[in-house]
């Protein structure tokens, strides 16, 4: 059983539309929240962090956390169809500050 | 931009035979990770380390060993590669303190054991 479950495993979301990705940790010794985007065939790059409950906004990408259920989401607006990829979101654990990663999201952008 | 190179890119090998993948980063970053990256599994680590002459068990360590020489190589060893561990494998380096999961991942290599 995944530790970090990601939802939906695939999404797909019209050019221009709003996209929203969830992640959920079943492990309660984990602290900050990363999300990272990978297109096919190339490496996972960083998009976005979350450290504390809230909501957290740089462009079009909007990440919320809420601690208490160790669960976090991301959201993109006004949809691209280069925002079509891998999305994989990473929690860290206490103490050894190492990453677990969910399965990711696939999503696709429609023109 | 942080840099992280591996070699080779694309690798194919026999049952039983010896494979070295290679890391090399110019982040002068003391924390580096190699990862394998299955359909349906996400990105599981299997050694990392926190500087030159340090490795660690990650969470799937099996089948794999780990050299850190240096600040800027790490290099992941398959003794005796198995078909089971045909993937694609990725190596990271980050930072530490509050950036640890900010991590800049080379391109990958992809491993095919016959």
């Amino acid at each position: 059983q995944q530790k970090v479950q990601q939802s939906p495993e695939s999404l797909i979301v019209p050019e221009g539309g709003m996209a929203s990705l969830n992640c959920t940790s079943s492990d309660r010794n984990v602290d900050y929240f990363w999300w990272y985007r990978q297109h096919s065939g190339k490496s996972p790059k960083m998009l976005m962090s979350i450290f504390s409950n809230g909501e957290k906004e740089e462009g079009r990408f909007t990440v919320h956390l809420n601690k208490a259920s160790l669960h976090t989401s991301l959201h993109i607006r006004d949809s691209q169809p280069s925002d079509s990829a891998l999305y994989l979101c990473a929690a860290r654990r206490n103490g050894n500050y190492q990453l677990i990663w969910g399965s990711g999201t696939k999503l696709i952008i429609k023109p | 931009e942080a840099a992280v190179t591996q070699s080779p890119r694309n690798k194919v090998a026999v049952t039983g035979g010896k494979v070295t993948l290679s890391c090399n980063q110019t982040n002068n970053h003391n924390n580096m990770y190699w990862y394998r990256q299955d359909t349906g599994h996400g990105l599981r680590l299997i050694h990392y380390s926190y500087g030159a002459g340090s490795t660690e068990k990650g969470d799937i360590p099996d089948g794999y060993k780990a050299s850190r020489p240096s600040q800027e190589n790490f290099s992941l060893i398959l003794e005796l590669a198995t078909p089971s561990q045909t993937s694609v494998y990725f190596c990271a380096s980050g930072g530490t303190g509050g950036d640890t999961g900010q991590l800049y991942f080379g391109e990958g290599s992809k491993l095919t054991v016959l």
